[in-house]
């Protein structure tokens, strides 16, 4: 089935430890988006790339890196200079639907998500 | 101020209620609109997408009001299973299709 994987689902990390989380999708979506969720807060947006080997930064994107090498893959690096790195991260596709001059953003998938933890 | 906001709740009614969700937007160019379920430390799994005017699907239906900015969620017959946190999601094209998110509105259906 088609989907996106998320991996791990729980990480523990040291403190000054950078840990990269996996994303995977076989929808053959252009746009990926990593979103991180705080207890009590919305989804608020780190990086996001419409399209292989582009990203832009979101609205928190300090202290986080990513890479779009292929278009199934879109991982993030979650840095030593993060300074509140605990939090539930989530990766999302997404496609254009419509034609071209009628063209209009779809829905977002989400992957499982990823659980961080800083020791 | 926020692209999007909800009235976070939490909303506690009982079976059978109908209950209805707002969502305000800030920005006048979001092009589609959203609500996504999420359950407790879950991922979000979309409930219905809003393109017109609104839509409806069972027991949920979705207004847009472009005009005022808004958007609502009216469930019917509520079910014990309808508990969860309902989020509104609001896509601008801002260098690229972005998709902004409520924080949430919490149900809890009570029996």
């Amino acid at each position: 089935d088609g989907g996106i994987t998320q991996s791990p689902k729980y990480l523990f990390r040291k403190e000054g430890q950078n840990v990269t989380l996996s994303c995977e999708q076989n929808l053959n979506h252009d746009a990926m988006y990593w979103y991180r969720q705080d207890p009590g807060q919305g989804l608020r947006l780190i990086y996001y790339s419409q399209i292989v080997n582009d990203f832009q930064k979101g609205d928190i994107a300090e202290g986080y890196s990513v890479s779009r090498e292929k278009k199934e893959s879109f991982p993030l690096t979650v840095t030593s200079a993060q300074k509140n790195p605990t939090a539930f991260y989530l990766c999302a596709s997404s496609i254009t639907k419509g034609t071209s001059g009628r063209a209009y953003p779809g829905e977002l998938f989400f992957g499982e998500g990823s659980r961080l933890t800083v020791l | 101020r926020k692209e999007v906001e909800q009235d976070p709740g939490p909303f506690n009614v009982p079976e059978g209620a109908t209950v209805a969700f707002n969502c305000t937007y800030s920005n006048s160019a979001s092009q589609s609109f959203f609500w996504y379920r999420q359950d407790c430390r879950k991922e979000p799994k979309l409930l219905m997408s809003v393109y017109s005017s609104g839509n409806e699907d069972g027991r949920f239906t979705a207004q847009l009001n472009r005009a005022s900015q808004y958007i609502s969620l009216l469930i019917r017959d509520s079910k014990l299973s309808d508990s969860a946190t309902y989020l509104c999601v609001v896509n601008i094209r801002r260098g690229g299709n972005q998709f902004y998110f409520g924080t949430g509105t919490s149900l809890t259906v009570i029996p």
